[in-house]
């Protein structure tokens, strides 16, 4: 079984450019999540989906930060304008709730 | 005070020992997660629990619904072992996890 892609792995950028991540879970997972891992802190959830709806998006900042789920598939996260304070590493990880859930490899952002 | 609360929050063995993490949890849950992560490195599974206890190799979970606790057991821990290990609790029908802040695991030749 393939596992849970990411990309890109690494994106540097300076505050107020774009960026956007997109991963693509596991083939038939209809929950998709979203964290931020600052360095030295456990994982906050940026937003949920199940299926193609977003099931909770409460820690999402959205003024800068924006997810969609493209035909409950693929999803991508985009942060515009990037503060310093972005820096971290954006896991996506996707389960068949209620089976065990699988990480991605994460996508380590790191804004100067 | 977090819903999820793990310790110890860094623990150092030497290889072979024994070695327990432990994680409560203040809210009603629908399952346990523990998770490795590695240094640099992406987290892995390692259990599920709704209940009792599960055993994977060397790695042994167990929970307690009533005391709403759980541990991770380690046992002929090997330096391979060292990395955060990573307790969450899943809410709800969909899962909605909420993480402990980790245990920095270190286990020295």
């Amino acid at each position: 079984e393939a596992g849970v892609a990411q990309s890109p792995r690494y994106k540097i950028i300076e505050k107020r450019q774009s960026v956007a991540f997109w991963c693509n879970p596991i083939s038939g997972h209809a929950t998709l999540y979203w964290y931020q891992q600052i360095l030295g802190q456990g994982p906050k959830l940026l937003i949920q989906f199940q299926n193609n709806g977003v099931v909770d998006d409460s820690q999402l900042p959205k003024d800068r930060f924006s997810a969609e789920r493209l035909k409950g598939v693929d999803s991508t996260l985009k942060i515009q304008p990037a503060k310093l304070e972005d820096s971290a590493v954006y896991l996506c990880a996707s389960s068949n709730w209620p089976n065990v859930l699988t990480f991605g490899a994460g996508s380590r952002l790191t804004v100067l | 005070k977090n819903e999820v609360e793990q310790s110890p929050q860094n623990l150092t063995a030497q290889e072979g020992e024994f070695i327990t993490i432990n994680c409560s949890y203040s809210v009603g849950i629908s399952a346990l997660h523990w998770l490795q992560q590695h240094p640099g490195g992406g987290i892995v599974s390692l259990f599920m629990l709704s209940s009792g206890k599960k055993k994977h190799g060397r790695l042994i979970a167990t929970i307690n619904i009533q005391e709403k606790h759980s541990s991770l057991h380690i046992t002929a821990s090997h330096p391979r072992d060292s990395a955060v290990y990573i307790c969450a609790a899943a809410r709800g029908s969909q899962g909605n996890l909420i993480f402990g802040k980790g245990t920095k695991l270190s286990v020295k030749p």
